[in-house]
């Protein structure tokens, strides 16, 4: 079982361009997250999905969005990325259950440089 | 709304030091607490959580977290780390209904060195 893969591992990105991070789980979890993670500021949650066809806005939404078209993937665009969204970038899931907890599951990340 | 404060941003030990890396938490609601450990370029991986019962929660690599309501604090320790213990470690939040996102604190640095 691969657990959560996030593409690509790294990315160098020119400002203004469009990029999509890729996120896919193998776990069927109902729930996924996105969040960015910047020193000294931990991780921040930009966008989630508590299941396919619905996603929702976390604390730093403003530059990104999602789509949750199927159940396994979650992809985070930036339409016109700005050096402030130099960060990297987590993909996570969980299973919501009835009493609302699920454990979340990390992707490995993805490391996003905006020149 | 949650929050969570990370009281230290590094913590630097010797090896076989004991070690507690705190945490203290702000909720209106009743809440799961989490600590989580991110070990050099990886993702994070669940250490410990508290849902109810035993306020007192252990890892399987000898951490251990007191979930204590008064002082709404889940300060992590250990007795005795490990230079492979080196990592950085959140510590979250989230309130028991389902859907609530996940709060995470800003992490403390643990540098074990010998």
């Amino acid at each position: 079982i691969a657990g959560i893969t996030q593409a690509p591992t790294s990315q160098i990105l020119a400002a203004g361009r469009r990029m999509t991070l890729r996120c896919t789980q193998d776990m069927r979890h109902n729930a996924m997250y996105w969040y960015r993670q910047d020193l000294g500021l931990g991780l921040r949650l930009i966008h989630y999905s508590n299941t396919a066809g619905t996603t929702g806005k976390g604390e730093v939404p403003d530059g990104y969005s999602v789509s949750r078209a199927n159940t396994d993937d979650f992809p985070l665009t930036l339409a016109s990325a700005v050096p402030s969204q130099t960060s990297v970038y987590f993909c996570a899931s969980s299973e919501l259950r009835r009493q609302g907890f699920g454990e979340q599951y990390f992707g490995p990340g993805t490391r996003l440089t905006v020149t | 709304a949650q929050s969570v404060t990370q009281l230290d941003s590094q913590v630097p030990v010797f090896e076989e030091a004991p070690v507690e890396l705190r945490c203290n938490y702000s909720s209106s609601v009743s809440v799961y607490l989490f600590w989580y450990v991110q070990y050099p370029n990886q993702g994070l991986q669940l250490l410990l959580k508290y849902l109810s019962g035993s306020t007192l929660v252990e890892s399987i690599n000898g951490f251990e977290a007191e979930f204590n309501k008064s002082q709404t604090s889940f300060h992590l320790r250990k007795p005795s780390v490990h230079i492979s213990d080196t990592a950085e470690y959140f510590c979250a939040v989230r309130g028991i209904q389902a859907g609530t996102a996940l709060i995470f604190g800003k992490g403390t640095t643990l540098s074990v060195s010998s």
